[in-house]
């Protein structure tokens, strides 16, 4: 089982919808949380931290569920620039605190 | 803007050639990643380093090697390339924090492909 879990998507939305994407972690022992974001053939970009107590950004609110493991980022009034791979990221310290990614939800928002 | 800088950015070269893939950062970050990822696959974890002198082997084995001379300087290097060398490489930084909660930033990246 890989340690984070997302839904591939794509999720095709029109301008101004509201999405949410979720995220599941397997390593009960994970200490922080990200939701970087990975334009095509890009670098991933830091989006936002995911603190216990929910966090928002603008448009962007991150949630996280210790109890049962899981993050999600909700993305209100979509923008055409949303458009991008949305990557869940899980630190813990048995990887030197490196990065375990999900493999990413594509999020697609059409005019 | 993170001051995280790869070169080269893109990098065609024969089989069995040795290859040094650079990344340096000015932002006096201890610890630096190496990834790599496919196109439309998730990044892959090669290589870490906490600090000066200390290298790590990632989740996915490499065939690369690492050092860290310097702190703003973490080379990615693969002896004799191979065509399932090629892929895109990022290099990542990030600062020493309290449980590792510190995020990090992303060099621009190298596509490499082995012929």
């Amino acid at each position: 089982r890989k340690e984070v879990e997302q839904d591939p998507g794509p999720f095709n939305v029109p301008e101004g919808a509201t999405v949410a994407f979720n995220c599941t972690y397997s390593n009960s022992a994970s200490q922080s949380f990200f939701w970087y974001r990975q334009d095509c053939r890009k670098e991933p970009k830091l989006l936002m931290s995911v603190y216990s107590s929910g966090n928002e950004d603008g448009r962007f609110t991150a949630q996280l569920n210790r109890a049962s493991q899981y993050i999600s980022l909700l993305i209100r009034d979509s923008k055409l620039s949303d458009s991008a791979t949305y990557l869940c990221v899980v630190t813990s310290s048995n990887s030197g605190y490196a990065l375990n990614f999900g493999k990413g939800t594509s999020l697609l928002v059409t005019p | 803007e993170a001051d995280i800088y790869q070169t080269p950015r893109y990098l065609v070269i024969g089989t069995g050639k040795k290859i040094t893939l650079e990344c340096s950062q000015t932002m006096g970050h201890d610890k630096m990643y190496w990834y790599q990822q496919d196109p439309g696959m998730e990044l892959h974890l090669i290589h870490y380093s906490y600090g000066v002198n200390s290298t790590e082997k990632g989740d996915l084995s490499s065939e690369s090697t690492v050092s860290r001379i310097r702190t703003e300087h973490f080379p990615l290097t693969l002896e004799s390339a191979r065509p399932s060398h090629t892929s895109q490489y990022l290099c990542a930084s990030s600062r020493r924090g309290r449980q590792g909660n510190q995020p990090q930033h992303f060099g621009d990246g190298t596509r490499l492909s082995i012929l």
